[in-house]
Parts: structure tokens; sequence; C-alpha cells
């Protein structure tokens, strides 16, 4: 069975930093890219970008380049999300969700994580 | 503002039907064979519902169906059932990147 578990919420103070994870199970992790999305509290979705953990090829939504860095360690199978100096827009839930090589569809999603950035 | 437009809201009673509209452009919708549903209940994550605009993934009901149009995509639910509401987002994967529709609110009255 296909699993994305990704990491529990986080409350941060802002400008602080913070690394989020989503760790997949039941497939090949280097052969499926692994993407970001937000959803900010009753809102829609975002799509922030993206890695392919067999190269580690990453592309970004313009919206969000510079703004996080996105990366994987295929040895145990986890892709993270991660933040330098985080900000009180930054609350949100982040999902992570699989898409196929040649396929441009998210076909399994992480239960999310929220993130509340408050001082 | 969200790059694809979908209403905000639509309502039905059981055993209805009901379609959701999904409008972009000819740079994404209009242009791409790759256009997918996402079903979102209150608290869970996005599951995938159709893909490739009118495929279903294995399990998903045959109750729900796509289509498309020019620059609009449909998503139509028939035989409306209470577990039904939800929110729907479309999505279309240009090769740039994927975008999302605002998400519409389905009311089973």
């Amino acid at each position: 069975e296909v699993q994305l578990v990704q990491s529990g919420p986080e409350v941060k103070k802002p400008g602080e930093s913070l690394k989020i994870s989503c760790k997949a199970s039941g497939y090949s992790f280097t052969t499926y890219w692994i993407a970001w999305v937000r959803q900010v509290p009753g809102k829609g979705l975002e799509w922030m970008g993206i890695i392919y953990p067999g190269d580690s090829d990453t592309r970004y939504s313009p919206s969000f380049q510079g703004q996080v860095t996105i990366s994987a360690d295929k040895s145990i199978s986890t892709a993270y999300l991660q933040w330098s100096s985080l900000k009180a827009s930054d609350t949100a839930m982040y999902y992570c969700a699989r898409r196929g090589t040649g396929m441009r569809r998210f076909d399994s999603w992480g239960q999310g994580t929220l993130v509340t950035v408050s001082s | 503002q969200s790059a694809l437009t979908q209403p905000a809201s639509v309502s039905g009673s059981p055993g209805q039907s009901i379609t959701i509209s999904c409008t972009g452009t000819s740079s994404d919708v209009g242009g791409s064979n790759y256009v997918s549903w996402y079903q979102q209940h209150p608290g869970k994550a996005p599951k995938l519902i159709i893909y490739d605009v009118s495929n279903r993934p294995s399990g998903v009901s045959n109750r729900f169906s796509g289509s498309k149009s020019g620059n609009t995509a449909s998503l139509t639910i028939s035989g409306l059932q209470a577990e039904d509401e939800a929110d729907y987002y479309c999505s279309s994967y240009p090769p740039s990147r994927p975008l999302f529709g605002g998400g519409t609110k389905l009311c089973v009255l």
C-alpha cells in the first residue's frame, strides 16, 4: 500500500527556521516525483514545487522560488520542505503528494502538516 | 485569484446529478488532456477522483465522471449521496507547472 506519512504539527515564531518531512513507503521512492502543496486555512490548493528523488531534480513555482527549499533523502525514502526564516503568512497546511513519471496527476497524498507561525 | 475558475459552491439533493465547471485558457485546460479532479473532505487530504479529463482511479465510484469542451472542464456527480459533500478542486498540468482551481463546495441538501 502506498503511504506518505508527514511529520506532526509545528508552532513557530516569525524568523525561525523549519523543516517538515514526508516519508514514503509501499513503492519505489526514487521513481516517482514528490510535490509540496500549500493550503491556507479556508483557501484553495497551491503548488509549491516538486522533486524527483532519483536524481534530485527540483522545480519550484515562481511564487515560492527562493522562499522554501525542497530536498529528499533517498536512503530513508523521505522528502523535505524547509524554510530559513518563517513569516506569519506561511501559516498553512502543507501536503506532500506523489506524481508518477510521465503522468500529470497526484495520485497519493500525505495527511498534511499544519504549520502555525505566530509571535 | 486562482488560475482556474470554479464556482464557489453548488448544491443538490440526494439522488440528483450536479456538474462543477472549471474554466481556464487555451494554454492550460484547453491545450491539455491532463485535467484532474480532487475531492477534499473537511480536515482531510485531497483525493484524486478523475485524471486525464475523464479517467477514474481504481476504487472511485462510477458516479463520478469528467469531460472537457474547449477551455472548460467539467466534473459530474450522479446519484448524489450525503458522503459526496466536500470541496472539489480541478487541476490542469501543462508542461510548466500544475494549476489548481479555487475549489467548489458541494452541499448535499
